[in-house]
């Protein structure tokens, strides 16, 4: 089945400066990779998407690249401000795949 | 507002007890899913239902039961059997396979 490797687990920034997180899937066949921010004591909410047929989205500050070839997508976060300091989940499912598999997460801290 | 709920926001529980924790949709979503999270770590999948009166097993159902009597209920049961209960508890829903991922604020379980 679907693996998702995810790195760095932890991460410390200055604010103003950028951040990037890096996942892996093991599954060729999967198409849909969302990323979701979770802050302390909170549910996991959805920040940016990416389908299998876009190489890269942006939404201001957040941007996302997929690479299907070597099967990896990142998560960019540009202009890093103390809010953006969460837990981070990459994931990735198909079309006929029943679950979502996530990332182990990748704590964000930014220091002001 | 539509969103999904889970109730209570704290629970405590005697060793040897089974107890249930509610999740509620009225987002009008086919699948729902039961994650757990331990500190630091990431999202393991318990249960997931595709759709009204069936479910499937996660990759840690051992110790837990659901049912799936309504589209908008998942109720999850923390049995006796399960040996570690105390974790924090998330509840999903999707539309369908291979679309973002709803999160209620999830249920923090403790065993006493």
């Amino acid at each position: 089945g679907e693996n998702v490797e995810q790195h760095p687990s932890t991460l410390s920034v200055q604010e103003g400066d950028s951040a990037v997180i890096k996942c892996t899937y093991s599954d060729s066949a999967s198409n849909y990779f969302p990323w979701y921010k979770q802050e302390l004591g909170k549910g996991p909410q959805l920040i940016i998407d990416i389908r299998s047929n876009v190489g890269e989205k942006k939404d201001q500050r957040i941007a996302v690249t997929l690479n299907k070839t070597a099967k990896h997508f990142s998560l960019h976060i540009t202009e890093t401000q103390p809010e953006d300091s969460a837990v981070y989940f990459c994931a990735a499912s198909k079309t006929s795949y029943d679950k979502v598999i996530f990332g182990p997460g990748t704590s964000l801290s930014v220091i002001p | 507002d539509g969103g999904i709920t889970q109730s209570p926001k704290y629970l405590f529980r005697k060793e040897g007890q089974n107890v249930t924790l509610s999740c509620e949709q009225n987002l009008n979503h086919d699948a729902m899913y039961w994650y757990r999270q331990d500190p630091g770590q990431g999202l393991r999948l318990i249960y997931y239902s595709q759709i009204v009166n069936d479910f499937q097993k996660g990759d840690i159902a051992e110790g837990y039961s659901v049912s799936r009597e309504k589209k908008e209920s998942f109720p999850l049961t923390v049995t006796s059997a399960q040996k570690n209960p105390t974790a924090f508890y998330l509840c999903a829903s999707t539309a369908t396979v291979n679309t973002e991922a709803f999160f209620g604020q999830g249920t923090r379980l403790t065993v006493v």
